[in-house]
């Protein structure tokens, strides 16, 4: 079966940064996707990868290796608003979103 | 607001009832999307439209049925639910076509469900 894994919840300090992982096992590759989710809120896009390695937008960065089935999220500088949950996603070789369940991660003073 | 616009925000319905949900978009996109989203779970896809055509539907009971009148406007009518429905329902909408922003899907807020 197809599967996308990620922490259930992580916490960091403010100020700090954070690595959220995603591991996938998927039939085929098209792209990863990484979505945040405030609580009550729409989840919002953050960014692709479809090609090897880091991605750098501003205080977030999204690494790929497409090799290992591993993307990561990388948070600097965190900030309270960054408390939210992350979700990864990938399309397979059918263009299917396969989702993970989510990373909650909590931003403490 | 994402530009994705979904109503009500929360609804509370008996077994018995019948219900709908509303999302509307105006980005121009081709495509929208039911999902249902339980806590601590992936995101489940439950239909597909595009250019108006239903695409997918993945295996979702009967007591859901999407309607998409046109481009912009997706509902989800609610008949009979039981219990386990109780989730927030996602409606989302993507460009579609080809190229690196095809898939990259706009969300609403969500619908809260709570089925009694």
């Amino acid at each position: 079966g197809q599967n996308i894994d990620q922490p259930t919840e992580m916490t960091a300090t403010e100020g700090a940064i954070v690595q959220i992982n995603c591991t996938y096992q998927t039939s085929g590759f098209n792209g990863l996707f990484w979505y945040q989710q405030h609580a009550g809120e729409a989840p919002t896009f953050l960014s692709y990868n479809v090609l090897d390695g880091l991605e750098e937008k501003g205080r977030f960065s999204s690494f790929l290796s497409r090799s290992k089935g591993y993307s990561y999220l990388l948070l600097k500088e965190l900030q309270m608003k960054d408390s939210a949950s992350y979700l990864c996603a990938v399309i397979d070789s059918n263009y299917q979103l396969i989702w993970g369940a989510g990373t909650k991660l909590i931003i403490k003073p | 607001e994402t530009g994705v616009t979904q109503t009500p925000r929360h609804l509370v319905m008996g077994m018995t009832n019948k219900k709908s949900l509303k999302c509307e978009q105006h980005l121009g996109h081709n495509a929208m999307y039911w999902y249902k989203q339980s806590a601590k779970k992936p995101l489940e896809l439950m239909f597909v439209y595009s250019l108006e055509e239903r695409v997918e539907n993945n295996s979702v009971p009967s007591r859901f049925s999407p309607e998409c009148p046109n481009s912009s406007h997706l509902f989800l009518h609610l008949h009979t639910l039981q219990p386990e429905d109780s989730a927030l329902y996602l409606c989302a909408s993507s460009p579609g076509g080809e190229g690196s922003g095809a898939n990259v899907l706009t969300f609403g807020a969500g619908s809260r469900l709570t089925v009694l």
